[in-house]
């Protein structure tokens, strides 16, 4: 595609449901990111993929996130257990470059999770 | 780890004014200081970066400055537009490269 799409675009759950987003990145982007975006804040490194492996998974704030990219390019976050805290806007980026400091990351429009 | 402080977090400027937003980071290993520009309910883009071993790059409108000695960094906006009214971030690399670490962001309101 054009860009990096993500769905859905918005979600509401309830506290203690699972809950998938998923990234679609540009296509030849060997270098996947998840960011997470709380209301007046500067998005918060998640996980960075390269390839199917996850190279830099440092962010995940606890065992309740997960995420894959099995086939190296589609990539599914997992929220396990959700909590209120949990609410913000998940953004996905890609790169054609596996470092960032060697190439443009493009953001997706965002998945916002609202956890009631 | 890396931490990037930015200031201010809010900054109101006439049209045509200059406008000028400072960060700091903490990993002297940093080498790579990008810009981002996100309007209201849109995703983050970028508008100009800089490596480590330049200390000065100019887009048009927009110039970033870097002092490696002081770890801090710049953007600067001339002949500020409305369509300059936007959230800014900066950010710094990780040391191995495998991640950006973000400022807070800077509203940006440029009124004509």
């Amino acid at each position: 595609g054009a860009g990096v799409s993500q769905t859905p675009s918005n979600k509401v759950t309830e506290k203690g449901k699972y809950v998938e987003l998923r990234c679609d990145p540009i296509s030849g982007h060997t270098a996947l990111y998840w960011y997470r975006q709380s209301l007046g804040q500067g998005p918060e490194f998640l996980i960075y993929f390269q390839g199917t492996g996850a190279a830099d998974d440092s962010g995940l704030p606890n065992d309740r996130f997960f995420a894959v990219r099995p086939e190296g390019s589609v990539s599914t976050l997992k929220i396990q257990r959700t909590e209120r805290g949990d609410s913000a806007v998940y953004l996905c980026a890609s790169s054609l470059m596996g470092r960032t400091n060697t190439g443009e990351l493009f953001f997706g429009e965002g998945s916002r999770l609202t956890v009631l | 780890g890396e931490n990037v402080e930015q200031h201010p977090s809010t900054l109101s400027v006439q049209e045509g004014d200059s406008a000028v937003i400072k960060c700091t980071y903490s990993d002297s290993a940093s080498n790579y200081f990008p810009w981002y520009k996100q309007e209201l309910g849109k995703r983050p883009q970028l508008i100009i970066d800089i490596r480590s071993n330049v200390g000065e790059k100019k887009d048009q409108r927009i110039a970033v400055t870097l002092n490696k000695t002081a770890k801090h960094f710049s953007l600067h906006i001339t002949e500020t537009q409305p369509e300059d009214s936007a959230v800014y971030f900066c950010a710094a690399s990780t040391q191995a490269g495998t991640a950006l670490i973000f400022g807070k962001g800077t509203t940006l309101s440029v009124s004509s």
